[in-house]
């Protein structure tokens, strides 16, 4: 069964902190892994990831994944309260993406 | 518009009526995808449509569900005889092509509560 795992499910750290949010998967017919942060309603995209060892950096969020080992990395350096929110890592398949529980993140002043 | 948008933004009906939800995606958009969120729950895919073909109907919870796509752009999302685990926000997204490596825009999403 083709599935998409995060942890930790939440976390909460204070402002300036540096944070991982790790996501592994085991899903066939792999085509690419995103980043999404969704705050109220609609999931917002961060990055997406094809090829392994390759790091993706905006601003502050930077990922990367490895292809060999099944998973990928979010850190968010200099964490700030509106970096509050949960995010998701989806993996392509097709015309579909999985999605994972997602990792609830809050950052106290 | 440059976004997706929905409609209606919120829906509430009765357990048994039919609803309709419509998904407007980004212009030049060729792939459309439906998706579920539960209370809880991560994002469950639904229905993708390349063009007004829907070449991906597995995540269809049951036959009460169906979706069509005309004109290769509005889609609806069509639940018959609404149940109370139907409540959820429904999401939708497109992407410039379908095969999995174009990144999916989401819209704000219908909300939707089953009484």
């Amino acid at each position: 069964e083709d599935k998409v795992v995060q942890s930790p499910l939440s976390l909460v750290v204070h402002e300036g902190d540096t944070v991982t949010l790790n996501c592994s998967y085991e899903v066939t017919n792999f085509r690419s892994l995103l980043w999404y942060k969704q705050e109220k309603k609609a999931p917002t995209f961060l990055f997406m990831l094809t090829s392994s060892g390759i790091e993706k950096k905006s601003g502050r969020l930077s990922s990367i994944l490895d292809k060999k080992e099944l998973f990928s990395i979010l850190n968010i350096t200099a964490t700030q309260t509106g970096d509050s929110a949960v995010y998701l890592c989806a993996v392509g398949q097709g015309g579909k993406l999985i999605f994972g529980q997602g990792t609830e993140l809050s950052v106290k002043p | 518009g440059a976004g997706v948008s929905q409609s209606p933004s919120n829906k509430v009906t009765e357990k048994g009526k039919d609803v309709e939800l419509r998904c407007d995606p980004i212009s030049g958009h060729t792939a459309l995808y439906w998706y579920r969120q539960s209370l809880g729950q991560g994002l469950e895919f639904l229905i993708y449509f390349q063009g007004n073909s829907a070449p991906d109907k597995s995540g269809l919870p049951s036959d009460r569900f169906s979706a069509e796509r005309t004109g290769g752009s509005v889609s609806t999302l069509t639940i018959q005889r609404t149940q109370q685990e139907d409540s959820a926000v429904y999401l939708c997204a497109s992407s410039l092509r379908w095969e999995g490596t174009y990144e999916q825009y989401f819209g704000p999403g219908t909300r939707l509560t089953v009484t």
